[in-house]
């Protein structure tokens, strides 16, 4: 089955800088990748998701890029703000199937 | 509108005690799914339902009741609970499969069980 990594586990940086969060996956046939924020006491929100036919997909300071032969995908946040602070996960999904596989979360803490 | 919404936000219930949680969406998804939490930790698939039928049950326990009595709203009937099932547990809904390709999924705030 799917498997999703996910790194780093946490992350810090300053207010403007820029984060970068890692995801590989095991099934070369998996075909969605949504990015989820999940902030304290709350439920996972949709972000970004992208789709296996396109390499990369931007939402103002939000933006995806998936490489299929390497598998694996990021995000990316550029000019970082103390509400982007949270736990963003990642997941992927094989086709003809209704799960998600999720990435274990990164913690990101942006500092003002 | 992508709002799907759980009640109650917060439970507490002894082992011996029976409870349900609740989950409603308007959005005309017909799929319709329950995750557990764990604290610090991904949310973790229980089931899955397609049109109103149970699709997928991950092999949880019989202790868990998942009922769809129509296509907005979603219940986790809960009975003789362990302390180890306390969890936020999420309700989550989408269009069903285009083309091979899994729907979006919007997920509710959850609900923060303890088992005591």
């Amino acid at each position: 089955g799917e498997n999703v990594e996910q790194h780093p586990s946490t992350l810090s940086v300053q207010e403007g800088d820029s984060a970068v969060i890692k995801c590989t996956y095991s099934d070369s046939a998996s075909n969605y990748f949504p990015w989820y924020k999940q902030e304290l006491g709350k439920g996972p929100q949709l972000i970004i998701d992208i789709r296996s036919n396109v390499g990369e997909k931007k939402d103002q300071r939000i933006a995806v890029t998936l490489n299929k032969t390497a598998k694996h995908f990021s995000l990316h946040i550029t000019e970082t703000q103390p509400e982007d602070s949270a736990v963003y996960f990642c997941a992927a999904s094989s086709p003809d199937t209704d799960k998600l596989i999720f990435g274990t979360g990164t913690r990101l803490q942006v500092f003002p | 509108d992508t709002e799907v919404t759980q009640t109650p936000k917060h439970l507490v219930m002894g082992m011996t005690n029976k409870k349900s949680l609740k989950c409603e969406q308007h959005m005309g998804h017909r799929a319709m799914y329950w995750y557990k939490q764990k604290a610090k930790k991904p949310p973790e698939l229980m089931f899955v339902y397609s049109y109103e039928k149970l699709s997928i049950n991950e092999s949880v326990p019989s202790r868990f009741s998942p009922e769809c009595p129509n296509s907005s709203l979603l219940n986790l009937h809960l009975h003789a609970l362990q302390p180890e099932d306390s969890a936020l547990y999420l309700c989550a809904s989408s269009q069903l499969q285009t083309s091979g390709v899994i729907g979006t999924q919007y997920f509710g705030p959850g609900t923060r069980l303890t088992v005591l």
